[in-house]
């Protein structure tokens, strides 16, 4: 299994520029979470998937973040337009169907950062 | 979910037992533990959850006390492989969401 893919793994980018980063979920997972990670903050949750619906998306700043999933094998998180304090790495994880305590398995990340 | 806290940082020496502790004393009873560990630069990885008994799998074994206010996650033998921010977190049964924390920074150490 190839395991949760994420793209780019690096993006530099300027403020005020749209950014998009992808996120592939292992096949036959059907919960996809988005997740932030930075020195201040630590690892936060913005949004989590179930079927492709959005089950909770209170973590994420609404005026400048969406988050969607056409498909059940991608996954889109777009900011617009993007500023200095979005700089950070995002994670994609993804679980399996079944029992709540199934592990969530994490991509390698994004590294963006927003001048 | 409950609220967990564990010490900063620690040290181990190589092929020794590392013991990470979590205080988790407001933990209710349909509220598992689990433990994840971040190497550097990559993703966070799971490692092992239990609810009331301990639990052992080939990574490590999770020590859960008896009221549950506490656990201990034990690496019986530890490689610099395993320097990471260890993770332990308190989920219920009825949630998707994971709270991180800040967790353990363990250096193995040669």
């Amino acid at each position: 299994d190839a395991g949760v893919i994420q793209s780019p793994r690096h993006e530099v980018t300027e403020m005020g520029q749209e950014v998009t980063l992808r996120c592939k979920p292992i096949s036959g997972h059907d919960y996809l979470f988005w997740y932030r990670q930075t020195m201040m903050q630590g690892l936060e949750l913005l949004v989590y998937f179930n079927n492709k619906a959005v089950m909770d998306d209170s973590g994420m700043p609404k005026d400048r973040f969406s988050a969607k999933m056409p498909n059940a094998s991608f996954s889109t998180l777009k900011i617009q337009p993007s500023e200095p304090r979005d700089s950070a790495v995002y994670f994609c994880a993804s679980r399996r169907p079944g029992q709540f305590y199934n592990e969530q398995f994490f991509g390698p990340g994004t590294r963006l950062t927003v001048l | 979910d409950a609220k967990t806290t564990q010490p900063t940082s620690m040290d181990c020496a190589e092929g020794r037992a590392a013991n990470l502790p979590c205080n988790h004393s407001t933990i209710s009873g349909n509220e598992y533990v689990y433990w994840y560990r971040q190497i550097h630069s990559q993703g966070p990885q799971y490692i092992i959850h239990g609810l009331k008994n301990n639990e052992t799998n080939e990574m490590a074994s999770l020590i859960i006390t008896e009221d549950r206010k506490s656990s201990t996650l034990i690496l019986p033998h530890a490689t610099l492989r395993d320097t990471a921010v260890y993770y332990c977190i308190v989920r219920s049964n009825t949630g998707n969401q994971f709270y991180f924390g800040t967790g353990t920074s363990l250096t193995v150490i040669p």
